[in-house]
């Protein structure tokens, strides 16, 4: 199973809007709405920012949300903020082989 | 807060087993969730390896599965990965993670990680 695919990089200025794309296939993030967006800064593990496409864990700003068209899952975060600068990693369920889990090749969020 | 923290040597041999254990607190893993791991090599993207039920269950990365063993001991609220004829491609931080879903996909969310440990395949 190839790695569903990500722009290699994204930047926005503080207070504007970025969007991160994840690509997949009609087996993964097409056939499923159980894609999943992580964050991780530098030197630290990634942490869960949305899951099942829409939803945000407790804690996690509004500024986050996600969708889904096809088989392209979007992250967005508006009204960027220093702190966002990291790279961010989609994943998604799939069955193609067996029941497994897979990630994008990862997106670094330049805050400029 | 569920805690999670890896230990293991950081250093194996070419061709040896690497070996990882995930010690988990507050929470039981004789519980709901998935329990499993997740690599990163240096300066790359990240790898799901695989995931176990307290029932024995489990599910792994296609392309791993003929190498990793993925175990649990309820008894010390413990679980372990076990990867065998590792070459320096296996060079990652290893992260252990709780997984949850529902019976459509039970494990695929990663909602808690532990900060990882660093294991270095070298002669």
């Amino acid at each position: 199973q190839s790695a569903l695919t990500q722009p290699a990089s994204v930047s926005g200025s503080p207070g504007q809007s970025i969007t991160i794309s994840c690509t997949g296939t009609s087996s993964d993030v097409g056939a499923y709405n159980f894609v999943s967006w992580y964050q991780q800064h530098p030197g630290k593990a990634p942490k869960l920012m949305i899951y099942d496409v829409i939803y945000r864990p407790s804690g996690v700003s509004s500024r986050f949300s996600g969708s889904k068209s096809g088989n392209t899952a979007s992250l967005t975060i508006s009204g960027l903020q220093a702190d966002d600068e990291a790279h961010y990693y989609c994943s998604s369920y799939t069955t193609t082989s067996a029941p497994s889990v897979m990630f994008g090749g990862g997106t670094k969020l330049t805050v400029l | 807060q569920v805690q999670l923290q890896e230990s293991g040597p950081g250093l194996v041999r070419p061709s040896e087993t690497l070996s990882l254990t995930c010690a988990v607190s507050p929470y039981s893993i004789n519980s709901v969730y998935y329990w499993g791991w997740i690599r990163q090599p240096p300066g790359k993207g990240l790898e799901w390896i695989g995931a176990m039920y307290h029932n024995g269950v489990s599910y792994y990365n296609p392309s791993l599965k003929s190498r990793v063993t993925i175990s649990l001991d309820t008894s010390k609220n413990q679980f372990f990965l076990k990867l065998s004829s590792v070459t320096a491609a296996d060079t990652a931080l290893y992260y252990c993670a709780r997984h949850s879903g529902d019976s459509s996909g039970y494990f695929r969310i990663l909602e808690s990680w532990g900060p990882g440990t660093l294991v270095t395949v070298s002669s």
